[in-house]
C-alpha cells in the first residue's frame, strides 16, 4: 500500500490564483480531512469527509473547497490564493473515526505571493 | 479556538533522561492520540488511549489519562537524540472531529 500520497509537495502561487492539491488513500478508508498548519501552530482542521459523497466544514474553511466523489480521493481546492493560505497542509485518513489510528500524508508547501 | 493546549510548548534535556509533556483539552473525549512531528515532516502516530482508559504503554512511551482534570501527559523515558520533534496531543470530542493541540517541542541533547 502507497498510504496516503499528496501532490504536488511544493506549490508557488499569485495572489488570485486557483489550484487543486491532490490526496488520495489506499486502504478503503471512510473518513479523511485536510489540516493545515502554520509555524509554531498544531494542525487545524479545514475539511472533512466521512464518506463519498459526503463533506463538512472543520474549523477553518473559508477560501477552501472539497469533494469526495470516490473513496480514494479527497482533493482540496484553493478558489482565489491569499497570502494568509500559506501553509503546509497534511492530508490524513482513518479507517473510522473514533477506531484506530490516523494516517497522514507527507505535506505540501504553499506560498502565496 | 477549540485546540487543546500543550505545555510546556519547548523542553529541552539531555539524552538518557525522561521528558514529560503535558495536554489539556475542554470537552468530553472519545479518544486521545499522541503524535510526534519530525522537522519538516508528516505526522506519526504514537498512541492511542480511550476515554475509559487512566494509563497505557508502548515501548519507552507512557500516557495517562485523567478526564476529570481533562488532561494527558506524554512520558519518554531513557530519552534519545532521535526523540527530537514537535509531540502534538490530538483528542476526538462529543462532534467526532479530530483536534489538535498546540504542540510541544523536545530537544534532546546528546
Amino acid at each position: 500500500n502507497a498510504g496516503v500520497t499528496q501532490t504536488p509537495k511544493f506549490q508557488v502561487l499569485k495572489t488570485g490564483q486557483s489550484m487543486t492539491l491532490q490526496c488520495a488513500q489506499d486502504m478503503n478508508h471512510e473518513y479523511m480531512s485536510w489540516y493545515r498548519q502554520d509555524p509554531g501552530m498544531g494542525l487545524r482542521l479545514i475539511h472533512y469527509s466521512v464518506g463519498a459523497g459526503i463533506t463538512d466544514q472543520g474549523e477553518v474553511p473559508n477560501g477552501y473547497n472539497v469533494s469526495r466523489s470516490t473513496t480514494e480521493d479527497f482533493p482540496l481546492r484553493l478558489l482565489s490564493a491569499a497570502p494568509s493560505q500559506t501553509s503546509v497542509y497534511f492530508c490524513a485518513s482513518l479507517l473510522e473515526r473514533g477506531v484506530g489510528t490516523q494516517y497522514f500524508g507527507p505535506g505540501t508547501r504553499l506560498l502565496v505571493l | 479556538s477549540q485546540q487543546g493546549e500543550e505545555d510546556p510548548q519547548a523542553l529541552s534535556i539531555q539524552e538518557g533522561e525522561n521528558a514529560t509533556m503535558n495536554c489539556s483539552y475542554k470537552t468530553s473525549i472519545n479518544n486521545l492520540q499522541w503524535y510526534r512531528q519530525n522537522s519538516g515532516r508528516g505526522l506519526v502516530h504514537l498512541i492511542l488511549i480511550r476515554s475509559n482508559e487512566r494509563e497505557k504503554h508502548s515501548g519507552r512511551l507512557r500516557v495517562t489519562l485523567d478526564t476529570s482534570k481533562k488532561s494527558s501527559s506524554l512520558l519518554i523515558t531513557a530519552s534519545r537524540a532521535a526523540d527530537t520533534a514537535s509531540y502534538f496531543c490530538v483528542f476526538e470530542g462529543s462532534a467526532r472531529q479530530l483536534t489538535f493541540g498546540s504542540g510541544t517541542q523536545l530537544t534532546v541533547l546528546p
